[in-house]
């Protein structure tokens, strides 16, 4: 069955200073994997997507994550936070071939900090 | 030109009450979601539709009851409101299961 690891519950960063969220993933074939953003109140708004091809994706607001499939990994980086990159995160994954809809991460809330 | 639109945003009702939340969306997607998030931000799926069939009924009580009277629209109604109910609710659309996700606003909805 797909299932989606965020490890870390809640992390704090300076603002200016470099961010990575980790995402492992389990499926049975080939993924496609994504990364959500919610700002406080607001819905869920893709960052970016992987399918296939280059395994290094770039996404929204200077987002990018890059997919090892030996590691069953698809890690959400940002080499410099910005206050407004405070939020929940959440990595997602599912298929082509899959029948069931997209598996959600629990999620990583982001703290920024002056 | 909202993709995924919600109504209301905010429901705040009385415990044993019945009420609905309508979703629609405009891309033309053949798969709608509800999903209810909790305090915690966990994203718990709820149903999923595709092409106005029932899909994914997870573990639910039956108070929950979604309904699609067209490929566009997933409305859910929820009967016998309890305390336990209050959250947000997402309605979301793909194209085919397993593809991106595009998710309305969200009503949050709180029971006294």
């Amino acid at each position: 069955a797909q299932s989606v690891t965020q490890p870390d519950i809640h992390i704090t960063v300076s603002e200016g200073a470099s961010l990575e969220l980790r995402c492992n993933y389990s499926y049975g074939a080939t993924p496609y994997l994504f990364w959500y953003v919610q700002s406080p109140g607001q819905g869920l708004q893709l960052l970016l997507k992987y399918f296939s091809g280059d395994t290094l994706v770039q996404g929204i607001k200077g987002f990018e994550a890059e997919f090892k499939r030996s590691q069953s990994s698809f890690n959400l980086r940002k080499p410099s936070v910005h206050w407004s990159d405070a939020a929940e995160y959440f990595c997602a994954v599912g298929g082509y071939s899959g029948n069931t809809p997209l598996v959600f991460g629990k999620g990583t809330r982001l703290s920024v900090i002056a | 030109d909202t993709a995924v639109s919600q109504t209301p945003k905010y429901l705040v009702t009385q415990m044993g009450n019945d009420k609905s939340i309508k979703c629609e969306q405009n891309l033309g997607h053949d798969t709608m979601y509800w999903y209810k998030q909790d305090s915690k931000k966990f994203l718990k799926i709820m149903f999923s539709y595709n092409n106005k069939e029932l899909i994914i009924n997870e573990t639910v009580p039956n108070r929950f009851s979604p309904k699609s009277p067209d490929k566009a629209h997933l409305n859910l109604h929820i009967n016998s409101l309890e305390l336990g109910d209050s959250a947000v609710y997402f309605c979301a659309s793909s194209q085919g299961q397993g593809n991106e996700q595009f998710f309305g606003p969200g009503t949050r909805l709180t029971v006294l």
